[in-house]
């Protein structure tokens, strides 16, 4: 399986302010995620991180909100901008990872939790 | 587009009891994936199970196993003698991509409650 380690792990922010999110895996991967999980909801995709060009962003999201990097194979960021009340969730890094048996599956790590004040 | 439906939102269940988690979903595609993921109160997500729309064969592990009908649209998942432990919110997704790409919607969550 694939490790993933997330940081923060939670936050308290200033509204206004901006915070980034780092995933590191521990092995290359494809593709990865980023997920938003708003209190008390399911988890919903913003965004698919591409090495070597632009994230694609789901119906909802834009780029200048949720700026995305990804340098490399095993590591990406999320950036939060500008942050409101609103984007207090949980924010999700997944990674598509692929066996040695050639299934793959998505890993989770382990969450950044936000509180915008 | 896709679609997970969970209809349960909330079930409290007496420990030792068996429980059963529905999800519907659907979806256009004929290749398609299911997973269940638990989300125990720290908040992480551990996967459980991920099957593929060719693969119908329930599955069964430890306590826990899982009904697969593509008839109806359908993928629970039962816990079997449940324990304290088992207290989580649990959530169905779909992924309709295939080889390499795992891009998944989640359905809205069960919360399990087990009572000891």
């Amino acid at each position: 399986s694939a490790v993933i380690s997330q940081k923060p792990s939670r936050d308290i922010c200033q509204r206004g302010t901006s915070l980034t999110i780092q995933c590191q895996v521990d092995s290359q991967v494809t593709m990865m995620f980023w997920y938003r999980q708003q209190p008390g909801q399911s988890l919903t995709l913003i965004a698919t991180a591409n090495q070597g060009s632009e994230a694609t962003y789901e119906s909802g999201f834009v780029i200048d909100k949720f700026p995305i990097s990804r340098p490399n194979l095993t590591f990406s960021t999320l950036t939060v901008s500008n942050m409101s009340p609103e984007d207090s969730s949980i924010y999700l890094c997944s990674v598509d990872y692929t066996r040695g048996d050639l299934n793959t599956e998505a890993f989770f790590g382990q969450g950044t939790r936000l509180t915008v004040v | 587009a896709q679609k997970v439906t969970q209809a349960q939102t909330e079930i409290s269940v007496v420990e030792k009891e068996d429980v059963t988690l529905d999800c519907v979903y659907e979806t256009r595609d004929t290749t398609y994936y299911l997973f269940w993921y638990k989300q125990p109160p720290s908040g992480e997500l551990v996967f459980l199970i991920r099957r593929n729309s060719f693969d119908e064969q329930n599955e069964i592990s430890g306590r826990y196993s899982w009904n697969f009908q593509k008839s109806t649209s359908s993928f629970n998942f039962t816990i079997t003698a449940s324990q304290v432990v088992d207290s989580a919110v649990y959530f169905c997704a779909l992924s309709e991509a295939g080889f390499g790409n795992e891009k998944l919607t989640f359905g809205t969550g069960t919360r399990l409650t087990i009572i000891p």
